[in-house]
């Protein structure tokens, strides 16, 4: 069975630091790898997906099929980055059944 | 707002009671997932419908039972409502029962059980 790692349930930065929120998984494959954010107040939404190899709001995440990682990172981070991130993961080919991760809290302070 | 909406918002009730949360997908999604977060379990997949048949069963009780009916709108049926039902249940929807539909995710119902 899937399971997705988020090791950490809070970081807090000061703003302009870097910022990596660490996703392990375990599946015996090639899954599909997300990351969702869930911003104050706001719904969860899609920050990227690993197969689209792009960054969103400065973010960026590589897939360590070698350490089963897909960590999240950012080289300097800003206030309005403060919310929930969540990791997940999808086995090919399936219907799209998520796996998520019990999700980091990011916050960014001055 | 043509987002998947999510109603009630919060919804307080005893225990062993019966609730139904209600989900409107997406317009033109025809895929409806619901998920159960509580503090220490993070998002826990419940169920996936796709155009009105079940179409993936992930960690859902069977004291929960959930519907799609032929206008997309889903159901998720709560019953016998214990302490530990206490989350909150979001619902979301794509537009393709596999692949790589992203997930679009309403705004969650609060449920407590008192």
């Amino acid at each position: 069975a899937q399971r997705v790692t988020q090791p950490e349930k809070l970081l807090s930065v000061f703003k302009g630091a870097p910022v990596e929120l660490k996703c392990n998984y375990s599946y015996s494959g090639s899954p599909e790898l997300f990351w969702y954010v869930q911003y104050s107040r706001q719904r969860l939404q899609l920050l990227l997906r690993h197969i689209s190899r792009e960054s969103i709001k400065g973010f960026t995440a590589d897939l360590n099929k070698g350490e089963t990682s897909f960590h999240l990172k950012k080289p300097f981070a800003q206030e309005e980055d403060s919310a929930m991130y969540y990791c997940a993961l999808r086995p090919p080919g399936t219907a799209s059944k998520l796996t998520f991760g019990t999700g980091t809290r990011l916050q960014v302070t001055l | 707002d043509s987002g998947v909406t999510q109603t009630p918002k919060h919804l307080i009730t005893a225990t062993g009671q019966r609730v139904t949360l209600r989900c409107s997908p997406r317009s033109g999604d025809l895929s409806v997932y619901w998920y159960q977060q509580s503090l220490d379990q993070g998002l826990q997949f419940l169920i996936q419908y796709y155009n009105g048949e079940e179409r993936a069963k992930g960690n859902i009780l069977e004291r929960f039972s959930a519907q799609q009916f032929p206008d997309l709108h889903s159901e998720l049926n709560l019953s016998s409502l214990e302490l530990g039902d206490s989350a909150l249940y979001f619902c979301a929807s794509s537009s393709r029962a596999g692949g790589s539909g992203t997930l679009h995710f309403g705004n969650g119902t609060r449920l407590t059980v008192t």
